[in-house]
């Protein structure tokens, strides 16, 4: 199996833009689509990005997801941050076997 | 309107065995392209895949928990359940079923908190 590595932690200011990483620890990370959910405090998480780089509706195009083959990594943008965007961000994908796998999480400070 | 929510045990001891279950409306168990996950969390930590079954009725297990999970579903009733046997105080988390549409786990329940503790 693999592990999804992710930053602690990141902050930023207002306005700004943050990216947040997600590193597959072995095999390919465009092997199995990537999944990026936020998770405000004492809420479930929400799907802010499907399937590598696919908003949901309702989700603002400050949002974006890529994947990168040479670093083997996912990454989640967020532009323009807002206060409201404060939250954990957990990437996810799939092994071969069908089995998830979730990245250790984000906390993203908007300060 | 797509919801999902668990009930189960808030306290279970340890040694015993959890039955957690999620009942779904706004969708049919038997769709295609869609299955249930539990997830799990622990306080302050972070997500954790349990198990999922699809609408075809297979079903896939975290390769570490494999031993003491067991998923199944009653469609008829809309319902999914997990058991974990012989429960510990570091399997204390909140549980989460959430659907699955393709790869994504687009509609989540509120989540259950179970405490194990003698």
């Amino acid at each position: 199996n693999f592990m999804l590595t992710q930053p602690h932690s990141v902050s930023e200011s207002p306005g700004k833009t943050v990216i947040i990483s997600c590193t597959r620890s072995s095999g390919s990370i465009a092997t199995n689509y990537v999944q990026w959910y936020r998770q405000r405090p004492g809420r479930a998480p929400t799907t802010v990005i499907y399937e590598d780089n696919q908003r949901p509706f309702g989700v603002p195009d400050r949002f974006s997801g890529s994947i990168d083959s040479s670093s083997n990594s996912a990454s989640l943008t967020i532009s323009g941050l807002k206060t409201e965007d404060e939250a954990d961000y957990y990437c996810q994908s799939y092994d071969n076997d069908n089995h998830a796998v979730f990245g250790g999480g984000t906390k993203l400070t908007v300060l | 309107q797509v919801t999902l929510k668990e009930s189960g045990p808030v306290l279970v001891k340890p040694t015993e065995t959890l039955t957690l279950t999620c009942t779904v409306s706004g969708f049919s168990l038997s769709n295609t392209r869609m299955g249930v996950s539990w997830i799990r969390q622990p306080p302050g930590k972070a997500l954790e895949w349990l198990a999922h079954i699809l609408s075809s009725d297979a079903k896939f297990y975290s390769t570490s928990l494999k031993s003491r999970l067991s998923i199944s579903k009653d469609t008829s009733n809309s319902q999914v359940v997990l058991t974990m046997t012989n429960m510990d105080p570091v399997d204390t988390a909140t549980y989460f079923c959430a659907r699955i549409l393709d790869y994504t786990f687009d509609y989540w329940g509120q989540g259950s908190l179970v405490t194990v503790s003698s």
